[in-house]
């Protein structure tokens, strides 16, 4: 089962582009990359998911590199209601969350 | 309804009660999932269902914990003999599939906050 690492927590500022890079140096080759947003007392909400090179939604863009042992999750433009946890997962059907990243939304 | 129901939203239970939590997926949505989270920390798998059958529960802590989904819907999560550490927050997730290599999404409620006093 692919370990996950992020950081635990990170600082921006409104309307700066975020990054949140996700370390699973031994993700398996059937295994997707996806990535959720959680809210307190909310449960988890799916931002978005991935296999290899970029993809895009309206919400957020996720980096793959070739040897996909990283990924990176990019917000455009954050706003105060980015202000959240996002959890990093690799796996197939049995989905583990990691400690996440506490992102802080500064004005 | 349009998204996962969990009922009830809070319990509040005596240390050593039983105690019932349900959920109620998405129309349709054939793998169902539970976890806990505590204050601070991640969800934490318990089990995954596909259908009716549990087809991974090595998240369940011990023996007090069950769950069932007998016509592969609604699922019970049960709770026997209940500890002061079994307060958390219990959250559960659909998905349209759940099967290997693209997870799909998954859906979570809002969850049921659990206190065992």
């Amino acid at each position: 089962l692919a370990k996950t690492t992020q950081p635990i927590s990170m600082d921006s500022y409104e309307g700066q582009e975020v990054n949140i890079t996700c370390s699973h140096n031994n993700i398996a080759t059937n295994d997707y990359i996806t990535w959720y947003q959680q809210f307190p007392s909310q449960g988890p909400r799916f931002i978005i998911q991935g296999y290899k090179t970029k993809v895009t939604n309206e919400v957020a863009s996720l980096f793959i590199p070739a040897d996909r042992k990283s990924s990176t999750l990019s917000l455009p433009r954050v706003s105060l209601s980015d202000t959240a946890v996002y959890y990093c997962l690799v796996g197939d059907t049995q989905i583990i969350f990691g400690k996440g990243t506490r992102l802080h939304i500064l004005p | 309804g349009a998204g996962v129901s969990q009922t009830p939203s809070n319990k509040v239970t005596e240390k050593g009660k039983y105690v019932e939590l349900r959920c109620d997926p998405i129309s349709g949505h054939t793998a169902l999932y539970w976890y806990r989270q505590s204050l601070g920390q991640g969800p934490e798998f318990l089990i995954y269902f596909q259908g009716t059958g549990a087809a991974d529960d090595s998240g369940l802590p011990n023996d007090r914990f069950f769950a069932v989904r007998p016509e592969g819907s609604v699922s019970t999560l049960k709770i026997q003999r209940t500890e002061r550490g079994d307060s958390a927050v219990y959250l559960c997730a659909s998905s349209l599939t759940g099967g290997r290599g693209n997870t799909g999404e998954l859906f979570f409620g809002e969850g049921s906050r659990l206190t065992v006093l």
